[in-house]
């Protein structure tokens, strides 16, 4: 089974407006982190936001915030106020168990945002 | 801060010879690296991970001889493909965990392989 699920491959949003990309995870593990990454075109992976499984509030870095949903297994990404830079590829990605240095994330299939002017 | 860097960025290879990758974090000691295959148009593959000092873990799947991991030191991991064939034709991206934040991987701008 798929432990990260994102299930719309591509999206539109017009410039200026706000879009959620969503994301649901799989894990029977209490201890968890979620994780958002942005891919533009020349393919560096840059860190956007992180949720751990304890954390009451919902993370929010400048234009992105984090729904989360722990009942739902769903970590949906929201960019407020989207600006043509924000066009590139989305994962999601999910760390299982206590923080330590060796633990691998798990990452979803992508979806693609493409703002439009 | 959490800057990762890899080198080069590019590599255009004949089949048959080897090439070594670069993962360096700047400003910050990573314990953990790891090292990902990403191909067109899809998600990333984790192919090892990388702690300082040891050996590298492999994911089922990828040969430990055909991919050769050194994590020589906390702030440098490198993946040699030996023998490249055509098809190691990839994008190859690392990351660290590791200084202020040990919860997040901070990823390398990644290099493309291709392999004629």
């Amino acid at each position: 089974a798929q432990k990260i699920t994102q299930t719309q491959p591509g999206m539109f949003v017009q410039e200026k407006e706000a879009v959620t990309l969503d994301c649901t995870y799989d894990t029977s593990d209490p201890s968890y982190g979620l994780f958002w990454y942005k891919q533009p075109s020349s393919g560096e992976m840059i860190f956007l936001i992180y949720q751990g499984s304890y954390d009451q509030q919902n993370a929010t870095e400048g234009r992105y915030s984090l729904n989360f949903q722990k009942a739902r297994k769903s970590a949906n990404l929201v960019i407020s106020a989207s600006q043509l830079g924000d066009s590139a590829m989305y994962f999601c990605a999910m760390r299982e168990g206590r923080m330590n240095y060796g633990q691998n994330f798990v990452f979803g299939p992508g979806t693609r945002l493409s703002v439009l002017p | 801060g959490a800057v990762v860097s890899q080198h080069p960025s590019r590599v255009i290879c004949k089949s048959g010879t080897s090439v070594k990758i670069e993962c360096r974090s700047l400003d910050f000691q990573a314990t953990t690296m790891f090292w990902y295959r990403q191909f067109p148009k899809q998600s990333l593959m984790l192919m090892a991970t990388s702690n300082e000092g040891s050996k590298a873990t492999y994911e089922q799947g990828v040969e430990k001889d055909k991919f050769l991991i050194n994590h020589a030191s906390l702030t440098l991991s490198t993946l040699t493909v030996t023998s490249a064939h055509p098809e190691d034709s990839s994008f190859y991206i690392c990351s660290a965990v590791g200084g202020h934040n040990r919860e997040t991987q901070y990823f390398g701008p990644g290099t493309r392989l291709l392999v004629l």
